[in-house]
């Protein structure tokens, strides 16, 4: 079956420094993407989402860019922060309203920030 | 506004006994999910709801039920727990279904033994 993946699954980056995560995806069906941070004990936590006619969405101090030529996605982190330490999930939203609840999730990245 | 609940936040259970976890939610969404989560095998759906009233199956169905009585409320049952049961529980609710948003509980730790 078709699944969410990450090519990263730990990344270490300095107080300050950009940080970026990366997922791939292989169901060229899916029309909607979600970004979530889960810190350690907490349940996940919506970030920014994009939909598939969009190849770049901004937030506060966080980019989602989507590439659909390679079946690419990234979140990118202005400036990280040491709070900004947690493991991200990517989800790709399939698009057929199928039985599974339309979300699946990648495994996670697990971003650490050093002071 | 609470968002999501879960109760309890944890629980260790012998195996055999029944067990009902607690989803609230406050927001007036359609759609509420449960998930499990292992580590290495990331959120794994267990069944949904996209309406009050009904509930399917998700990936991970065996040895567990639900029911949606009304819109707030999804509770998640286990029969006669099972030490592979053992997980991190989330309930997770979205406006519609599907293609949208989901928002997440804080979570149950459930042990079983």
């Amino acid at each position: 079956g078709e699944s969410v993946g990450l090519h990263l699954p730990t990344l270490s980056v300095q107080e300050g420094d950009n940080s970026i995560i990366n997922c791939a995806y292989s169901n060229s069906a899916s029309d909607y993407f979600i970004w979530y941070k889960q810190e350690s004990g907490k349940g996940p936590q919506f970030i920014i989402d994009i939909r598939s006619n969009m190849d770049k969405r901004q937030g506060q101090r966080v980019t989602v860019l989507l590439n659909k030529t390679v079946k690419h996605l990234s979140l990118q982190i202005a400036a990280t922060q040491p709070g900004d330490s947690a493991v991200y999930f990517c989800a790709e939203n399939i698009g057929d309203g199928g039985s599974q609840g339309n979300l699946i999730f990648g495994k996670g990245t697990k971003l650490s920030v050093k002071p | 506004i609470a968002g999501i609940t879960q109760a309890p936040t944890s629980q260790i259970l012998a195996a055999g006994r029944r067990m009902t976890l607690r989803c609230t939610q406050d927001m007036r969404h359609n759609a509420m999910y449960w998930y499990r989560q292992d580590l290495g095998l990331g959120l794994r759906l267990i069944h949904y709801s996209n309406t009050a009233g009904t509930t399917g199956k998700g990936e991970v169905p065996d040895g567990y039920s639900v029911s949606r009585a009304n819109t707030d409320d999804f509770p998640l049952t286990l029969a006669s727990a099972v030490p592979s049961q053992t997980s991190v529980y989330f309930c997770a609710s979205s406006v519609v279904y599907p293609g949208d948003t989901q928002y997440f509980g804080p979570g149950t730790r459930l042990t079983v033994l």
